[in-house]
């Protein structure tokens, strides 16, 4: 049973630039939400999909944007890359709860995003 | 917003010793959970605690939810190396329970 898989593991972007993360998530999940984590914090949320649609978003400016596919698997993508992106992207995975809190997370391995 | 604290930020100990985190929310939490990350790894799950003044146990791993449900702990007795990694507290809320609000954890080394 493969759990939650992220693409690619690292990336080197130029200030400016786009990119394009992805993530399946864990067999039977059918949610996913993506966290930026930066060295030594915590991580923090930055907009959870579920049935396609963005449920709920993190206080991160438009240049971040996703999607989520009927296969459950999704996609982050960065427009205008700052200097300050540069972080661990985490996708994980959960069962649906809605308003109900807090379905527990699956994490992928990450994407290492470093701006230069 | 809902904000999520933890003390200490780091915490060294001597394997053998015994090891404390301390969670606390400034809004009442539906449910808390618990994550512990290794270095270089990911978030792995550990823990979700839903009823007040709940107590559960993994093993030497001890968690508690306050009466609250604001707070939280998480007890390690007799550390060993193998628990060397940051343990993460996170709770649904800011005005939403689909998301997760991570507090910075507490980064655990372990002296053999």
């Amino acid at each position: 049973d493969a759990g939650v898989t992220q693409s690619p593991t690292h990336l080197i972007k130029t200030r400016g630039q786009q990119v394009t993360l992805r993530c399946s998530p864990k067999s039977g999940h059918d949610t996913v939400s993506w966290y930026q984590q930066a060295l030594g914090q915590g991580p923090q949320f930055i907009f959870q999909y579920y049935e396609e649609e963005e449920r709920q978003r993190g206080n991160f400016p438009d240049r971040f944007s996703g999607h989520q596919f009927p296969n459950y698997s999704s996609e982050l993508n960065v427009n205008a890359l700052l200097l300050g992106d540069s972080a661990l992207y985490l996708c994980a995975s959960s069962w649906w709860s809605g308003t109900g809190g807090g379905s527990p997370l699956h994490f992928g391995n990450g994407t290492r995003l470093t701006v230069t | 917003g809902q904000q999520v604290m933890q003390i200490p930020q780091y915490q060294h100990v001597q394997e053998g010793e015994d090891f404390t985190t301390y969670c606390n929310s400034s809004t009442t939490l539906s449910n808390i959970q618990w994550y512990k990350q290794r270095p270089g790894g990911h978030p792995v799950f550990l823990i979700q605690l839903v009823k007040s003044g709940e107590v559960k146990k993994q093993k030497r791993l001890t968690f508690q939810f306050g009466e609250a449900k604001k707070n939280s702990s998480l007890h390690i007795t007799a550390t060993q190396t193998t628990d060397v990694g940051t343990y993460f507290c996170a709770g649904p809320g800011g005005g939403s329970n689909y998301k997760l609000t991570f507090g910075k954890g507490t980064l655990l080394t372990v002296n053999p």
